[in-house]
């Protein structure tokens, strides 16, 4: 199974802010690797897919990007809203579709 | 619009059975893979269970393998997930997600999800 590694797993910001979230997996996963935001009892909402396409809608200001086994999730300044849980998904060798364990940003 | 609402979450004792439902509307459901991703409180996301878009395919969670069964009813555009001899540990928030696409794997939409509480 590939395992999905997350850094940091908290993280403090402020608004405007540039933060950087960090994916590493067990072995390279061909860019098959999505990111999701999730608020406090709500559902995971898709960010990024294929490790740097952003979602319809999504601001501009999330970007993704990396390769082979390594990815990061940057948001480029940070807004009261986007303070919540990322998660990062493999998608590449399932099953399992693994996660994360998530990095919860706060103010 | 595409839409998943999950229902028959609620209190249930140790070595129990639930079935939970995933109402599908807005699309095709025999065009889409669906799968149950659980979430324990306070804890990270766990994939559990899979069915492809023609059914041929069903992937379980080695946590849950042997234990819970996914099946799906295209006429009445449900996903069901029955849990057998359910654990504290199964404990989570269930939430019911469609493949993004035919051909990928990511989860989009999600349906809002439904509590199991495992306990004695």
């Amino acid at each position: 199974d590939i395992q999905m590694t997350q850094s940091p797993s908290s993280l403090s910001a402020s608004v405007g802010d540039r933060v950087t979230i960090t994916c590493r997996a067990s072995q390279g996963i061909s860019n098959s690797l999505a990111w999701y935001q999730q608020k406090p009892g709500k559902a995971p909402k898709v960010l990024l897919y294929a490790a740097s396409r952003l979602e319809s809608g999504v601001p501009s200001r999330f970007s993704g990007s990396g390769s082979g086994s390594e990815y990061t999730l940057t948001i480029s300044s940070l807004q009261p809203e986007d303070f919540a849980t990322y998660y990062c998904q493999q998608y590449h060798i399932t099953p399992p579709y693994t996660f994360g364990q998530g990095t919860k940003l706060e103010i | 619009e595409v839409q998943l609402v999950e229902s028959g979450g609620g209190l249930v004792k140790p070595g129990g059975s639930l079935r939970l439902s995933c109402a599908a509307s807005g699309f095709t459901l025999s065009k889409f893979g669906m799968n149950w991703v659980r979430q324990a409180p306070g804890k990270g996301l766990e994939w559990v269970a899979s069915i492809s878009d023609s059914a041929t395919d069903i992937d379980y969670a080695d946590s849950v393998k042997g234990r819970f069964s996914i099946s799906r009813d295209t006429g009445k555009n449900l996903v069901d997930l029955q849990m057998n001899t359910l654990r504290a540990e199964d404990t989570a928030v269930y939430y019911c997600a469609r493949d993004s696409s035919s051909f990928t794997n990511w989860f989009d939409p999600w349906g809002q999800g439904t509590l199991v509480i495992v306990s004695s």
